[in-house]
């Protein structure tokens, strides 16, 4: 079946713009996540959605950093005023509510602030 | 969640085991061992999971130790395609949000 799909798969920007990034979870996939990888790097949770619950935003870096969730399916990350640092890949997943909740990762979009 | 511990690199030569190590012994009666692995330009992928058995699926097997605090990923015939970095993780399962964080891993790399 269709997995995580993430858009755009790269992004170039220049410093100070504003991106969009969009992610499109696993249908009937309640939870869905957002995390960063720096070249070289680990993962770095951002946000996570879990159905109608107030959205979990402890990683979020910056108040440049926002997310939303519409419908319960699709996902879009922003970044306001992008900075050099916010060069990275982002990641996208989602989980199942059934056992074992196991994270289905999307490509991730590799955003690049010149 | 408990710190694990991993070798940097590993080489395994195709269609033998490949054996990856992983260090938790500071693990806490409710937490699990997730297993995930990153190929290149590509998102992680689950592999496995456990919390004290032995546990084996199409991908995988993890042997857990009987005390908890170390446990071993097992790909049983190593593919080139099987090249990547894997991570050892340990949490709570049910933890509201499971937030991953990956550490170092393991890259494994696949001989020929």
């Amino acid at each position: 079946g269709a997995g995580v799909s993430q858009s755009p798969s790269n992004k170039v920007t220049e410093k100070g713009k504003d991106v969009e990034l969009r992610c499109d979870p696993i249908s009937g996939h309640t939870a869905l996540y957002w995390y960063r990888q720096s070249l070289g790097q680990g993962l770095e949770f951002l946000i996570y959605f879990q159905g109608n619950s107030a959205p979990d935003k402890s990683g979020l870096p910056s108040d440049r950093f926002s997310a939303e969730r519409t419908g319960g399916s699709v996902s879009t990350l922003t970044i306001q005023r992008t900075q050099q640092e916010d060069s990275a890949v982002y990641l996208c997943a989602s989980s199942s509510p059934q056992e074992p909740r196991e994270q289905y990762f999307g490509p991730g979009t590799r955003l690049t602030v010149t | 969640d408990a710190k694990t511990t991993q070798p940097t690199s590993m080489d395994c030569a195709e269609g033998r085991a490949a054996n990856l190590p992983c260090n938790h012994s500071t693990i806490s009666g409710n937490e699990y061992v997730y297993w995930y692995r990153q190929i290149h330009s590509q998102g992680p992928q689950y592999i496995i999971h456990g919390l004290k058995n032995n546990e084996t699926n199409e991908m995988a097997s993890l042997i857990i130790t009987e005390d908890r605090k170390s446990s071993t990923l097992i790909l049983p015939h190593a593919t080139l395609r099987d090249t990547a970095v894997y991570y050892c993780i340990v949490r709570v399962w049910k933890a509201a949000g499971n937030k991953l964080t990956f550490g170092g891993g393991t890259r494994v790399l696949v001989k020929p």
